[in-house]
């Protein structure tokens, strides 16, 4: 059964740090990983899709990265803002349609 | 509207209640998805849906029980919950659901039973 990870469960930087959250998941047979966002009491926003194939994703101040073979992805943010601040789940997507979520990183950034 | 929205945004009510989640999408995918997502947990897959049928069923209690009447809307009825059965309850769509397509989610329902 796969199972996603995510360190750390919180972390509160101040603005303008660069900083990365990890995800790391126990089956490499993934078909992709994604990293979402979700604001207090909202859906998810999809940030970031790496295919299995890949090893990183850019969009904006964003980079993910995947090492399949290791179990693990990573987010980089550059220069953070207050606005960054959300919770970030990571979810990987075997050969069905099934995605497996992490609990997600609490990421506040202070003024 | 546009993107995925969701009815109602809160809702409270007893164990002896019925009441309905609705989710529509506007964005002309064929596949939707319910997802619960309880505090301190990951969010849970509940049940799949493409092109109207049915095509997952996450070992969900009986006490819920969806509803998909074409590729735009999909329900999710309620009753007899119990209090733990309080969550955000999201609704989800994509184009295929084949895991190499996004999923574009909805606000969410959160739900109390009280």
């Amino acid at each position: 059964k796969q199972e996603v990870t995510q360190i750390p469960a919180a972390l509160s930087v101040p603005e303008g740090e660069n900083l990365v959250l990890n995800c790391s998941f126990t089956d490499s047979a993934i078909y992709n990983l994604q990293w979402f966002r979700q604001d207090p009491g909202k859906g998810l926003t999809s940030l970031l899709l790496i295919q299995s194939s890949q090893r990183e994703q850019t969009s904006g101040r964003l980079n993910a990265s995947l090492d399949k073979s290791s179990g693990r992805s990573t987010l980089y943010i550059a220069a953070s803002q207050p606005g960054d601040s959300a919770t970030y789940l990571c979810a990987v997507s075997g050969s069905n349609y099934k995605l497996t979520f992490g609990k997600g990183t609490l990421l506040t950034v202070n003024p | 509207e546009t993107g995925v929205t969701q009815t109602p945004r809160h809702l409270v009510m007893g164990m002896t209640n019925k009441k309905s989640l609705k989710c529509e999408q506007h964005l002309g995918h064929n596949a939707m998805y319910w997802y619960k997502q309880s505090a301190k947990k990951p969010l849970e897959l509940m049940f799949v849906y493409n092109f109207k049928e049915q095509t997952e069923n996450n070992s969900v209690p009986s006490r819920f029980s969806p509803e998909c009447p074409n590729s735009s809307h999909l329900f999710l009825h309620l009753h007899t919950l119990q209090p733990e059965d309080s969550a955000l309850y999201l609704c989800a769509s994509s184009y295929g659901q084949g895991g190499k397509e996004t999923q574009y989610f909805g606000p969410g329902t959160r739900l109390l039973v009280l």
